[in-house]
């Protein structure tokens, strides 16, 4: 098993400028969630998905958007990127609620917005 | 958002010691409590779920116990190696059980050899 793939790692933005991060997992797990991570703060949550066709807002969502097709894919969008958005963002997965299972992360995609 | 608050932020030990950091949160409408390592220029593991008031669970050098009713968690690392190095993140659950996580900011391990 890959686990929880994320594409690209590192990635230039202007501000203004739209892209999509990839998250993929092949654990057929069900919840799937973002996050990012910005020095001295811990990791905030900015969508979650608790199954195909499902998400929810997480504590940073403004400028975000993801959906969730198919079990496996849950990509998230920036649409308008602006420097606020540079951070280093989490994909991840786990196979039921965070009441009995644990979060398996992607490896992080590094995003700089100039 | 339920604060998770994390002590001390950094530590550095020698090779050999052990060593404990706490995890605060609100005791209030508890639902589980997280515990994660992360290397530097890797991506945070799991170590624990926890989810019952006084439960304690052990890998290898690792362990933690859980106080819901006082709302802190400890992690204990028993004779600390340099490969522990590492920030160690907590994290809440709830209040639906989705994988929604709320974290602290980590507390950083150094061990010096």
């Amino acid at each position: 098993n890959a686990g929880v793939t994320q594409t690209p790692k590192f990635q230039v933005l202007k501000t203004g400028q739209s892209m999509t991060l990839q998250c993929a997992q092949d654990m057929n797990h069900e919840y799937m969630s973002w996050y990012r991570q910005d020095p001295g703060m811990g990791l905030r949550l900015i969508h979650y998905s608790v199954g195909a066709g499902i998400t929810d807002q997480g504590e940073v969502p403004n400028g975000y958007n993801v959906s969730r097709s198919t079990t496996e894919d849950f990509p998230l969008r920036l649409l308008s990127a602006a420097p606020s958005q540079t951070s280093v963002y989490f994909c991840a997965s786990s196979y039921g609620g965070t009441y009995n299972s644990p979060l398996h992360f992607g490896n992080g995609t590094r995003l700089t917005v100039t | 958002i339920l604060n998770v608050e994390q002590s001390p932020q950094s530590l550095h030990v020698q090779e050999g010691d052990s060593t404990n950091f706490t995890c605060s949160f609100p005791s209030s409408n508890f639902y589980a409590l997280h515990w994660y390592r992360w290397e530097t220029a890797k991506s945070p593991e799991a170590l624990f779920v926890m989810t019952l008031n006084g439960d304690e669970k052990k890998k290898g050098r690792i362990s933690a116990t859980l106080n819901t009713k006082e709302g802190y968690s400890y992690l204990y690392i028993k004779g600390s190696q340099p490969e522990d190095s590492a920030t160690y993140l907590c994290a809440r659950g709830g209040p639906s059980n989705t994988g929604k996580l709320i974290f602290g900011q980590g507390t950083t391990l150094q061990v010096k050899p």
